[in-house]
């Protein structure tokens, strides 16, 4: 059974530009978490989405980030205009259920950044 | 969400045991306590969750304090695998804010060979 997928592991985008990160989560999971972390800094809680459902948005900024986690498809992670701040690495998690005794299986990552 | 206090880094000995200790007495009666790792350049993995009795699997023990104010996360022999930074986790009992991870700023373990 692969695990979660995230492409691309590498990035690079100039100020301006559109980024798109893609998650395919584990084989049978229908349940997406997308975190964030800053350079020299801790993860962070971007979005929760289920199949065609935003579930909580709660850690996304409020303009230029969006996701999506469509019925058919990997799940994505879009950041318009890119600014400096936005180079860190992405990672996306994926669970079979929900539920705080459910464990959450992450990808390696799509590292961005900015130029 | 309920917070965790840990140490900022531990050192050990390959073939050592190693306890990481992890502090959350605000806990509620129904917070999961979760362990992740994360190793260099990967993403975070999961470790082991307990609610209140001591749990072991394959990676790792959690022992949990009788009173739930406190956590230590058992390796048995560390190996130079094993460095990495340990995230110890509450997990609410509320159904959305429960799904996501809050993340703290974790123990650096260093593993010596």
């Amino acid at each position: 059974n692969a695990g979660v997928m995230q492409n691309p592991r590498h990035l690079v985008r100039r100020r301006g530009q559109e980024a798109r990160l893609r998650c395919s989560p584990m084989k049978g999971h229908s349940h997406v978490y997308w975190y964030r972390q800053l350079p020299e800094e801790g993860l962070k809680f971007m979005v929760y989405l289920q199949k065609e459902n935003i579930i909580d948005e709660s850690g996304m900024p409020k303009e230029r980030f969006s996701a999506e986690f469509p019925k058919e498809g990997p799940s994505i992670l879009r950041i318009q205009q890119v600014v400096r701040g936005d180079s860190a690495a992405y990672f996306c998690a994926s669970s079979p259920l929900t539920g705080i005794s459910y464990e959450q299986y992450f990808g390696p990552g799509t590292r961005l950044t900015v130029t | 969400d309920a917070k965790t206090t840990q140490p900022n880094s531990m050192e050990s000995n390959e073939e050592e045991p190693v306890h990481l200790p992890c502090n959350h007495s605000t806990i509620s009666g129904t917070d999961y306590i979760h362990w992740y790792r994360q190793l260099p350049s990967q993403g975070p993995e999961y470790v082991i969750h307990g609610l209140t009795s001591n749990v072991n699997n394959r990676m790792a023990s959690l022992a949990i304090a009788e009173d739930r104010k406190s956590s230590t996360l058992i390796l048995h022999r560390a190996t130079l695998r094993d460095a990495a930074v340990y995230y110890c986790i509450l997990r609410d009992g509320l159904e959305t804010s429960g799904s996501r991870l809050t993340f703290g700023e974790g123990t650096q373990l260093t593993v010596n060979p």
